[in-house]
Order: C-alpha cells, then structure tokens, then sequence
C-alpha cells in the first residue's frame, strides 16, 4: 500500500533561514507526490505537485520539491523563510490505480522565529 | 468563481444529534469528497464520489452517510453524532488530468464540528 511519512510534526526556524520539510513516500508504482499548505484556519491549498515531468518541481510562494527515486523523498524547501510562511504542511501520494485519491502525511507544522 | 464552498463553518451538537454538512464546487469537477482532520493523524478520507449518482466509502466511513445531490453537490450526514466525531471536515473537488494521471483535489475553508 500507498504511504508517505513526513519526519518532524513540528520544525522552527528563523526568518531568512532555509526551510526544509521532509517527506518520504512508499509505492511500488512511479508515485505521484503533492504539498500542500494550511494556513490557521484555513483548508488546504496546493503548493506544488510532482507528476514526473520534472524531478524538481517549484511551487507558489518561492518552495520547490525535488523528487528522489533512490532516496523515496519529495522534501519541501525554501531559501529563505518568511513570517507568512507560517503554517502547515502536508505531503501527499496518489492511491495506486486510483487517480482521484490521495493519502496524507501527517502534516509539520512549521513556525518562523523573528 | 467561488470554488469549493462549505456550511456551516462551525457547528456544536450534543451526542446524538444530527446534522448534514454541506458542499458545492462551482469548478465543473467531477469528484468530489469528504476528509476529517484531527491532531497528529493528516486528512482521512471518509466518502467520496467519483461523479453525479456514485458515492464510495474512504478510510473512515462509519457513523456517516454521503448524498451527491447533484454535480455541484455533496453532503455529509451525520446521524447520531458521537465525541468522537469531533473533527474539522472539509469538502473537496477534482477533475481528470487525462488517463493515468492523477487528479488535483481542491479544498472548501472546512467546517469545525464540536460533539459534546
């Protein structure tokens, strides 16, 4: 079955620092990978996907995610964090011969220190 | 263009009460879906459909029921609500990239549901 872990449920890091957000994925098929954002009390907005294409993929708001075969990583990076940058982030994977569903990380959530 | 719109966005109930959640996409999408999120477990996908007239059970489907009204529509009952039921929901919607490719699902605001 289909997974994706996302190490770290919390990372804090200072404004201008990089950013980086780990995820993992499992799949026995060439996978397709997604990040997604919430800000407080927000849903869900995409932010990038990976549909193999291209193994490093950018984003909205400055984020790029390259994806790793040798490695089953899809990490989220950003070279320099912003206040609102502020959120949480989830990874996600395409369910294996289910295009219209998705499995979830468990989410990080992400604070920028002044 | 509104996207995907959710009601109520925050609701109390009592344990056993009932209450229907409702959602619309003005997106033109063909599925659409149902996902509750709670603290250190991600989204789980309780229902979804894959277009008008279908419904299918996700991860997590007991102690609620599903309508696709129609293309627009798709709502989520809860019959007897239960503390455990006490979650964020949101609603969300996607369309075909083309065979094979997977589908971008696009998220309501959410509706805060407490179960007391």
């Amino acid at each position: 079955a289909q997974s994706v872990t996302q190490l770290g449920s919390h990372v804090s890091v200072s404004e201008g620092a990089l950013v980086l957000l780990r995820c993992n994925y499992s799949s026995s098929v060439p996978p397709y990978l997604f990040w997604y954002v919430q800000y407080p009390n927000q849903g869900l907005q995409l932010l990038l996907k990976y549909t193999s294409a291209a193994t490093l993929v950018k984003g909205i708001n400055g984020f790029e995610a390259e994806f790793k075969k040798s490695e089953t990583s899809f990490h989220l990076t950003k070279p320099s964090a912003h206040m609102s940058d502020a959120a949480e982030y989830f990874c996600a994977v395409g369910a294996r011969g289910a295009t219209n569903k998705l499995i979830f990380g468990t989410g990080t959530l992400l604070a920028v220190q002044p | 263009n509104a996207g995907v719109t959710q009601t109520p966005k925050f609701q109390v109930l009592k344990t056993g009460q009932s209450m229907t959640l409702q959602c619309a996409q003005d997106m033109n999408h063909n599925s659409m879906y149902w996902y509750r999120q709670d603290p250190g477990m991600g989204l789980r996908l309780i229902y979804y459909s894959a277009s008008e007239g279908t419904t299918d059970k996700g991860e997590v489907p007991n102690g609620y029921n599903v309508s696709r009204l129609n293309k627009r529509e798709f709502s989520l009952r809860l019959e007897s609500a239960a503390p455990s039921q006490t979650s964020v929901y949101f609603c969300a919607s996607s369309v075909p990239q083309g065979k094979g490719y997977q589908e971008t699902q696009y998220f309501g605001p959410g509706t805060r549901l407490l179960v007391l």
